[in-house]
């Protein structure tokens, strides 16, 4: 399988416990993202990595909320002592190096995150 | 705050007619834009993708795109009910960033 893959599919946690998910991107990609998506919304822009720098992250983002990119390849969001709130579907994409013939985005499957 | 905006339906059409989804966006420095369709639990996929004024058609799918209007529209022609999903507009100038969406049901 050579698309974007997250895990876990499901999560369901309390409230003030911390939660981490994890995207692996197509392997050529070197661009990768985060979103967060409610119901009747779209995907929510979280934070943006090109190979293992954070180049962008969102102003509305909690500091709770971290993500990781260690070697450039897979990566991880980490959310901390989390709320109510922050039960929505975490997407991950990644996209090639810019300047590539095509610049879009592909999506994973996506981490739906329940917090009771 | 840069927007995007989409109509969020529901637009209802039958089955074999034009469907038209409808995008504007403030940003004057986006240079990409993009159409994904959504079904009900699943991730967005993409549809078109279009960067230069004008119109660009791919099967059954068109993309128009006026920067100076700010505006971006898909068409889908012959719809058939499986075309029925939620259409999210997204725009890159740096960052991507998407619109609500708009549900398209498509009835036989």
């Amino acid at each position: 399988d050579t698309g974007v893959s997250q895990n876990p599919r499901h999560k369901i946690t309390k409230r003030g416990q911390n939660v981490t998910f994890r995207c692996d991107p197509i392997s050529e990609h070197n661009r990768l993202y985060w979103y967060r998506q409610t119901l009747g919304q779209g995907p929510e822009f979280l934070t943006y990595f090109q190979n293992e720098a954070q180049l962008e992250k969102s102003r509305l983002l909690s500091d709770r909320f971290s993500a990781e990119r260690p070697k450039g390849s897979f990566s991880t969001l980490e959310i901390q002592r989390t709320e109510q709130g922050d039960s929505a579907m975490y997407l991950c994409a990644s996209s090639p190096p810019a300047g590539s013939s095509y610049n879009e985005q592909f999506f994973g499957p996506g981490t739906r995150l329940t917090v009771l | 705050q840069k927007e995007v905006e989409q109509n969020s339906g529901p637009l209802s059409v039958p089955e074999g007619a034009i469907a038209s989804l409808n995008c504007t966006y403030s940003d004057r420095g986006s240079q990409s834009f993009f159409w994904y369709r959504q079904y009900s639990g699943k991730s967005p996929e993409l549809i078109m993708f279009i960067y230069s004024n004008g119109d660009k058609e791919d099967g059954r799918f068109t993309a128009q795109l006026n920067k100076a209007s700010q505006y971006v529209s898909l068409l889908i022609r012959d719809s058939q009910p499986s075309d029925s999903a939620t259409y999210l507009c997204a725009v890159r100038e740096g960052e991507v960033r998407f619109g609500a969406g708009t549900r398209l049901t498509v009835k036989p």
